[in-house]
């Protein structure tokens, strides 16, 4: 296994279209994250599933985003309308549901014209 | 709210000495600890995770926890320039991170 795989890399898009970004985790770790990230900040939490079951959404989650797990492999994040706000890395996030210790994957970077 | 407060830095060690990053938290119930080293452009890595008081050794690494006084510490022996990131400090499953704090080791 070669950890948790993100896809695109990079993402250079102009406001108001949308995308989708797709996270691939360890094949055993049931549990996955998102997390977004801005210059000097630490990763902030967006959601988080359980299998196929999305069991929590932070308040940053605004109505334009959406993140499904629908098989309970890999994750797919949608950002509808971006905003120019919306610029960050997105990280994807995977662990065990006996450990917390997450492993992150190596980040989607969008950028919005 | 959980908040974790952490000093930005830049921390500047000499190379082979002791480099000490410390943390503290807001929520009593938090459980879970964790260190993630960051280097620029890249995502957070995993160092050290903590669950009970006391200290916990991996190599280099140190990681020191008191729940009375809540605070999470980080100790790095015999520091390296590759040490030189920036040092996150998170807690609980959905992990709450802290804004981390820059590293610089002096050749």
């Amino acid at each position: 296994d070669t950890g948790v795989s993100q896809n695109p890399r990079h993402k250079i898009t102009k406001r108001g279209q949308n995308v989708t970004f797709r996270c691939d985790p360890i094949s055993e770790h049931n549990r996955l994250y998102w997390y977004r990230q801005t210059l000097g900040q630490g990763p902030e939490f967006l959601t988080y599933f359980q299998n196929e079951a999305q069991l929590e959404k932070s308040r940053l989650l605004s109505d334009r985003f959406s993140a499904e797990r629908p098989k309970g492999s890999f994750s797919t994040l949608e950002i509808q309308r971006t905003e120019q706000g919306d610029s960050a890395m997105y990280l994807c996030a995977s662990s065990s549901q006996d450990y917390n210790e997450q492993f992150f994957g190596p980040g989607t970077r969008l950028t919005v014209l | 709210q959980k908040e974790v407060e952490q000093n930005s830095g830049p921390l500047s060690v000499p190379e082979g000495a002791i480099a000490s990053l410390n943390c503290t938290y807001s929520d009593r119930g938090s459980q879970s600890f964790f260190w993630y080293r960051q280097y620029s452009g890249k995502s957070p890595e995993l160092i050290m995770s903590i669950y009970s008081n006391g200290d916990k050794e991996d190599g280099r690494f140190t990681a020191q926890l008191n729940k009375a006084s809540q605070y999470v510490s980080l100790l790095i022996r015999d520091s390296q320039p590759s040490d030189s990131a920036t040092y996150l400090c998170a807690l609980d499953d959905k992990i709450i991170f802290g804004k981390g704090t820059r590293l610089h080791i002096l050749p």
